[in-house]
Formats: structure tokens, sequence, C-alpha cells
């Protein structure tokens, strides 16, 4: 199955707009790719997710690379209640691994004020 | 809605004892997931199940079993709690597509003392 890569942390002003990256160079042509959050002590809750064209809904928008090796999850103004883990994951489109959401260790993001 | 609701959010056991966690879901969906969370770290898939009657192994199924009789739940058990069980359950579900939302709990603490 494919990984991702994301950086263990990362900082970010209140009302700034926040890039969080994740590498997934092993990406094959029908993975989704999702995001979810997961605030203090609290379960995890869906972000976003696409496919190859960018996406955008109230929460973030998602940048997906030309050649999908890479996205970014943009937070537009970022607020302190904004300050979570953010996992970046793949999901096959068919097959067994399309049953399961794998989650790694996750961008946890502090919000400055 | 409710959602996702997990029973009981709280629990000490002692070495041995037998517990079932509960998860209830309202939302007609197919697939449903079992996760623990230790701190610091992403969450891990125990079992997961992807309809009534069917469930198979995640990544840490050691020691856990499950059970789908009815749609809407998904029951985790600890036959002989173990301290290395101690640790945050979360249940989610979501439906039969990948590139679907998945809904979480928020969680039951454990405590094998």
């Amino acid at each position: 199955d494919a990984k991702t890569t994301q950086p263990n942390s990362m900082e970010s002003n209140e009302e700034e707009p926040v890039h969080l990256p994740c590498n997934h160079s092993t990406i094959s042509g029908t993975d989704y790719i999702h995001w979810y959050r997961q605030l203090p002590s609290q379960g995890p809750e869906y972000v976003i997710h696409g496919l190859t064209s960018n996406v955008n809904n109230r929460m973030a928008s998602l940048a997906i690379a030309e050649d999908r090796k890479s996205s970014t999850l943009i937070l537009h103004r970022a607020t302190l209640r904004d300050a979570a883990v953010y996992y970046c994951i793949l999901t096959p489109y068919s097959g067994a691994g399309s049953y399961q959401l794998t989650f790694g260790k996750g961008t946890k993001l502090s919000v400055i004020p | 809605n409710a959602g996702v609701t997990q029973t009981p959010k709280f629990r000490v056991l002692k070495t041995g004892q037998s517990m079932t966690l509960l998860c209830a879901q309202d939302m007609n969906h197919e697939y449903m997931y079992w996760y623990r969370q230790d701190p610091g770290m992403g969450l891990r898939l125990i079992h997961y199940s992807v309809g009534e009657g069917t469930t198979a192994k995640g990544e840490v199924p050691d020691g856990y079993n499950v059970s789908r009789l009815k749609k809407q739940n998904f029951l985790l058990g600890l036959e002989s709690a173990a301290p290395s069980q101690t640790s945050v359950y979360f249940c989610a579900s979501r439906p039969e597509a990948p590139n679907t939302e998945a809904f979480f709990g928020q969680g039951t603490r454990l405590t094998v003392v």
C-alpha cells in the first residue's frame, strides 16, 4: 500500500494561512487522498478528500500536485480551534485496502495567538 | 442524528477481567472500525467490518475479538485484559465507498491495572 510522509509538527500564527504538506510518492492512479484532523481529547474528524483536482469546502482547500505525488491541505485563516493533529491518508479505489483507513502519526499543528 | 456513539466513555479494569465496548451508529453505514490510540501515537486499526456478520483483522488484533451481529452495532471484546491494552479506543463508521467520509466516536478511555 502507498504510504504518506508528513512533518511531525508545524506552527502558525492565528489568522494566517497554513499549508500542511503530505508526500505520497508511491500513490497509485486510483488512490483517494483524505485528510482528517484530531482535536485534543476528541475523535478524528473528516476535513476533505480528493482524487486529482483541487478541492474546496467550508473547512479547507486541498491542492494536489499534477503528478499526484504530493498534496497540501490549506487552512485559509488559522484559528485557535484549528490546533490539532492533521492526518493525510490514502485510500485505494478498490480491493481490500479500500475498506481500511490507515493513520500515520500526522502533523501536530500549533496555532500561536 | 447521534452519529457514532461509544459505550462506556471510561473504564478501569483489573488484569484478567473481561469487558465489551459497544459502538453504535445510526447512519446505516456498511463499514465499521475499531482503533486504539496510545499516548503520542496515531490510531492503529484493531479490527474492522465491511458488513453485518463480517469482521476482519487490522494491524493490531491480538487480544481482541469483535462481532457485528447487527449492522448498526460493532462490539469490541477483551477476554482477559492486560496492562498493555490501556489505551483510548475509537470506533468509526463510513459508507461503502473509498471516497466517503468516516465518522468517529468520542472514544473510550480504558485503563487496565
